[in-house]
């Protein structure tokens, strides 16, 4: 069955640290650009971040508010992307879905999609 | 960094409704717009990729269309299946998304 299945979620104080993990199942992951989008309480999607494919680079992107905090990594021999959190502020409390990025010339989206982990930053 | 806006944020509408959404993006991103729909404790699925071409398995009520800043989803016949919020996100550079547009009973 092809799937995401995302882990690692909880509650942690401000300033703390988290890892998160996305286990992938039945695709080839070592080709797929793997992201991050997270969806704070009540409110829309946020894309957090990406890793593409080591074919491809293997490169990082983040978006503004976690650039310098948060750092994404894949180990394609365990099938497994992760999204270690540091110095974490009450606004990165979310539910946090990793996602498939298909990418062409003129084609890139998000199709395959994990069920979510909820973080919770608080005192 | 590239700005989505949509609308309406909100709207009622009853089965078999045509429905229409509009979103725009702060500049041009060609047809890099996707479409998205999402429902209560669930994870966001994929309805239309580059502006119009419909995701394998998703009914052919949806459509898209558009092309440069601005497009639109229709939902031809409203299906109460379909009462979800929907999200557009351009892919054009660093991904963002629109803030949602919920589509309730009306």
């Amino acid at each position: 069955e092809v799937q995401l299945v995302e882990s690692g979620g909880g509650l942690v104080k401000p300033g703390g640290s988290l890892r998160l993990s996305c286990a992938a199942s039945g695709f080839t992951f070592s080709n797929a650009w793997m992201s991050w989008v997270r969806q704070a309480p009540g409110k829309g999607l946020e894309w957090v971040g990406r890793i593409k494919s080591k074919t491809d680079g293997g490169t990082t992107d983040y978006a503004a508010p976690v650039k310098g905090r948060f750092t994404i990594s894949r180990d394609d021999s365990k099938n497994t992307l992760y999204l270690q959190m540091n110095s974490l502020k009450t606004e990165d409390t979310a539910v946090y879905y990793c996602t498939t990025e298909y990418d062409s010339s003129d084609e890139r989206y998000f199709d395959l999609w994990g069920r979510g982990t909820l973080v919770t930053v608080s005192s | 960094d590239i700005q989505m806006t949509q609308s309406p944020s909100s709207l009622s509408a009853s089965v078999g409704d045509r429905v229409t959404i509009t979103c725009r993006a702060s500049q041009s991103i060609s047809s890099y717009l996707n479409w998205y729909q999402q429902k209560p404790g669930k994870a966001p699925k994929l309805l239309i990729y580059a502006a119009s071409s419909l995701q394998s398995g998703v009914p052919s009520r949806f459509s898209g269309s558009g092309s440069g800043t601005d497009f639109t989803l229709t939902i031809s016949s409203l299906q109460p299946e379909d009462f979800a919020t929907y999200y557009c996100q351009q892919s054009y550079s660093t991904p963002s998304f629109g803030p949602g547009t919920k589509v309730d009973i009306k």
